[in-house]
């Protein structure tokens, strides 16, 4: 266990509004990422950090966006929620190359 | 670009029968793999990984896997499963910028 931790666990919202998931760790891990898990896809990546305040897109950035202003946070939000935005979201992190990617326990979001 | 397949969807197998879940990817270059294992309703842990060496990676809870360059293979076995080990099963490759490209997962049943 990495020291991961993802905020809120679950989640229900409706279309249209704005969301903002977290993800902390206590690794001081550099890399840290978003992934979305939907059945028949495995895990996609939807953005990631090498760095506070460095980010970049993953495979299904579209309609996401993030920040990371501190190492320990990772911050992932939706503009505005869709429901094809509806999915197990998972937080990850690296300590270096090329080590283990270590996950938090996920978030569970369900836009109506 | 990488890729990843994982050949079965599902794998069912008798409790205390050897198991065997297919793993390729594509690649030209050198790669690091890995096995994650997610649990019901948990995130993903690392079972195994292959950086270099040897070609037979042995993991926690009795799994194994070989790598196989020629095949371009990474297949996880193990020789008597328990109902403990139900949950599904991840194939990762690292691609140049060690990012992980992902398999769509394997759900291994067992079956008392």
């Amino acid at each position: 266990d990495a020291g991961i931790t993802q905020s809120p666990r679950h989640k229900v919202t409706e279309t249209g509004t704005p969301v903002t998931l977290r993800c902390h760790q206590t690794e001081n891990h550099r890399y840290m990422y978003w992934y979305r898990q939907d059945p028949g896809h495995g895990l996609r990546l939807i953005h990631y950090s090498y760095g506070v305040k460095d980010t970049d897109k993953g495979e299904v950035s579209d309609g996401y966006s993030v920040s990371r202003s501190k190492t320990e946070d990772f911050l992932l939000t939706l503009e505005s929620a869709t429901s094809s935005q509806t999915s197990v979201y998972f937080c990850a992190t690296r300590g270096g190359l090329p080590e283990t990617q270590y996950f938090g326990p996920g978030t569970r979001l369900l836009v109506l | 670009a990488q890729s990843v397949t994982q050949l079965d969807s599902q794998v069912p197998v008798f409790e205390e029968a050897p198991v065997e879940l297919r793993c390729n990817y594509s690649s030209s270059v050198s790669v690091y793999l890995f096995w994650y294992v997610q649990y019901p309703n948990q995130g993903l842990q690392l079972l195994l990984k292959y950086l270099s060496g040897s070609t037979l990676v042995k993991g926690i809870n009795g799994f194994e896997a070989e790598f196989n360059k020629s095949q371009t293979s990474f297949h996880l076995r193990k020789p008597s499963v328990h109902i403990s080990d139900t949950a599904e099963y991840f194939c990762a490759v690292s691609d140049s910028n060690y990012q992980l490209i992902w398999g769509a997962g394997t759900k291994l049943i067992i079956k008392p």
